[in-house]
């Protein structure tokens, strides 16, 4: 059975930095891309980043780019997304989601990102 | 990036159809075949309900259906039930390896 679990989320300072992390299991993890997707309160979906299964190709989406990092170990089966310079915008339920024909079949069960002082 | 539209609320009574719309660009839906379908109940993870504009994954029921037309896709649900009260949300490539949402539409069982 295909696992993703999200954690690392919580309370942090606008302009601070948080570092949340997916633990994969049930599927060869190294041959999937991966992806973040998240959903403000009461708001919609909303994709934020990529990365392929040989960490080759990474994308951002535009409202987090140049402050989000996405990383991952294949050994360890674990996704990474590092953020920094944290908004009260980016409060929100992050969700790792994994890619398969172009569509995310995958989702963990998402990690609540407080931003606010 | 700008988000794909899709009307905030569409009810239906039970055993009947109701089709969610999705409009999106010529940079989008109307460039790509790679449109999907997400249902959402409250408090839980989105759901795979319709990949590559129509095609359905194991386990999801044929009363889900997708389509499209141009810069519109479109959802159909068929014989409307009560479990299929949640919220919907469409998703279209918008370049190589990014991915554009849908606001969301709340699907009401009257």
């Amino acid at each position: 059975e295909v696992q993703l679990v999200e954690s690392g989320g919580g309370l942090v300072q606008p302009g601070g930095s948080l570092r949340l992390s997916c633990a994969a299991s049930g599927f060869d993890y190294s041959t999937y891309s991966m992806n973040w997707v998240r959903q403000a309160p009461g708001k919609g979906l909303e994709w934020i980043s990529y990365i392929s299964g040989g960490t080759g190709t990474i994308r951002y989406a535009d409202s987090v780019k140049g402050r989000f990092s996405i990383s991952r170990d294949n050994p360890k089966n674990s996704l990474y997304l590092q953020m920094n310079s944290l908004r009260a915008q980016d409060t929100a339920v992050y969700y790792c989601v994994r890619d398969s024909t172009w569509s995310f079949d995958h989702w963990g069960q998402g990690i609540l990102v407080t931003v606010s002082s | 990036q700008s988000a794909l539209t899709q009307p905030r609320s569409v009810s239906g009574s039970p055993g009947h159809s109701v089709t969610i719309s999705c409009i999106g660009s010529n940079s989008d839906v109307g460039l790509y075949k790679y449109v999907s379908w997400y249902q959402q109940r409250p408090g839980k993870a989105p759901k795979l309900l319709i990949y590559d504009v129509s095609k359905r994954p194991s386990g999801v029921p044929d009363r889900f259906s997708g389509s499209k037309s141009g810069n519109t896709a479109s959802l159909t649900i068929s014989g409307l039930q009560v479990d299929d009260e949640a919220d919907y949300y469409c998703c279209s490539s918008a370049g190589t390896y990014t991915w554009v949402f849908g606001g969301g539409t709340k699907v009401t069982v009257l």
